[in-house]
């Protein structure tokens, strides 16, 4: 049971360029999310899924995308990379208690 | 929006003395959640409170939900340097009680 595993750990990004980052789930939760985090700023949602076909935005959405085809993936894809995107990225799955969250990514845009 | 905000951003504390963080928001919640972060790594959840008035004790911490379901606390006894991090406090809305909102957390440090 590895819970929730984010891919890749670390990334840089020229601006402009695409990019997926990737959220698997071993656990059949319905709800995923996508956060960004950014200091001083705690975590804020990008988007979240309430079941495979279901998406919707969270609080800042613009330049981000999602799909869920299936329980276990919530792939997040950036459009065209901008210097604003450099975060740090969690992905996390729910059940009846807290979030689990993943290892996060660290992405940097050049 | 619904904002969930932390006070403070920051403490720190000589090993031993207590700590505290608070959360409120403006609306009432349907349920609120802590997590725990450690520096490098990823948020990790502590508990959920969901009535009204409810206290959970989890050893040293004892987490709070006020009556009227808008503020909450995280209440450490005797910290120790293995309680450093930063503690989120996650609120969850009526008819989106999955949707959290997070609070921008409080940066714990523990002297020793």
């Amino acid at each position: 049971n590895a819970g929730v595993t984010q891919t890749p750990k670390f990334q840089v990004l020229k601006t402009g360029q695409s990019m997926t980052l990737q959220c698997a789930q071993d656990m059949n939760h319905e709800y995923m999310s996508w956060y960004r985090q950014d200091p001083g700023m705690g975590l804020r949602l990008i988007h979240y899924s309430v079941g495979a076909g279901i998406t919707d935005q969270g609080e800042v959405p613009n330049g981000y995308n999602v799909s869920r085809s299936t329980t276990e993936d919530f792939p997040l894809r950036l459009l065209s990379a901008a210097p604003s995107q450099t975060s740090v990225y969690f992905c996390a799955s729910l059940d009846f208690g807290g979030y689990t969250f993943g290892s996060g990514t660290r992405l940097t845009v050049v | 929006g619904q904002q969930v905000m932390q006070i403070p951003q920051y403490q720190h504390v000589q090993e031993g003395e207590d700590f505290t963080t608070y959360c409120n928001s403006s609306t009432t919640l349907s349920n609120i959640q802590w997590y725990k972060q450690r520096p490098g790594g990823h948020p990790v959840f502590l508990i959920q409170l969901v009535k009204s008035g409810e206290v959970k004790k989890q050893k040293r911490l004892t987490f709070q939900f006020g009556e009227a379901k808008k503020n909450s606390s995280l209440h450490i006894t005797a910290t120790q340097t293995t309680d450093v991090g930063t503690y989120f406090c996650a609120g969850g809305f009526r008819g989106s009680n999955y949707k959290l909102t997070f609070g921008k957390g409080t940066l714990l440090t523990v002297n020793p």
